[in-house]
């Protein structure tokens, strides 16, 4: 059974310091990993896919990368912004097409 | 891609009733599934909504409780049974396209039971 943990459980750092979340997942046998934000009671947005055969994904501000073999991810913020407070969601894709296992995130929070 | 519409968004709901949550989608998917995030925790999976066929369902939920609908391959319904406080939850809806792993989700209905 896939598990996913995320370190750390919540983080806050000062407006424009780069920051990295971690993501480790036990079952490398993966079709892709996703991050995910998700507001106060809201849903999910996407923000990066990265498949199983790549190493990393870029979207402005944001890179993740993926070591399979180790069963690691990271997502890495740059200049971070205060709109950029919400929580960080890792989920892998495994076991099943499509069927995605979730982390229970990192809550972040900009400080302006 | 796939655009998902979830309705209710929200509801506040008394124990013992029961609620049916919409997932509607732009486009014919092949998956579609239901989560449920209760408060502070992750995401759960419930179940795989199969067309035309019973559901599938995770360790943990039953179709007692957690009745799905399929009619077609761009619908489906969740009914949340029964309810009690305990089911306070964000429910999403999720849908895979043939062809691409993404996972696409929809902006989910958040449940108060009182």
């Amino acid at each position: 059974k896939q598990e996913v943990t995320q370190i750390p459980a919540a983080l806050s750092v000062p407006e424009g310091e780069n920051l990295v979340l971690n993501c480790s997942f036990t079952d490398s046998a993966i079709y892709n990993l996703q991050w995910f934000r998700q507001d106060p009671g809201k849903g999910l947005t996407s923000l990066l896919l990265i498949q199983s055969s790549q190493r990393e994904q870029t979207s402005g501000r944001l890179n993740a990368s993926l070591d399979k073999s180790s069963g690691r991810s990271t997502l890495y913020i740059a200049a971070s912004q205060p709109g950029d407070s919400a929580t960080y969601l890792c989920a892998v894709c495994s076991g099943g097409y499509q069927k995605v296992t979730f982390g229970i995130g990192t809550k972040l929070q900009v400080i302006p | 891609s796939a655009v998902i519409s979830q309705k209710p968004s929200r509801d506040i709901c008394q124990r013992g009733t029961s609620l049916t949550i919409q997932c509607q989608v732009d486009s014919q998917v092949t998956m579609m599934f239901w989560y449920r995030q209760q408060p502070g925790q992750s995401l759960t999976l419930i179940a795989t909504a199969n067309q035309g066929s019973e559901a599938t369902y995770e360790s943990g939920f039953v179709i007692d409780k957690f009745p799905i609908s399929r009619p077609n391959l761009t619908f489906s319904t969740l009914t949340v049974s029964n309810m009690s406080p305990e089911d306070s939850s964000i429910y999403l809806c999720s849908v895979g396209v043939r062809g691409n792993t993404e996972a696409f989700f929809g902006q989910g209905t958040r449940l108060t039971v009182v």
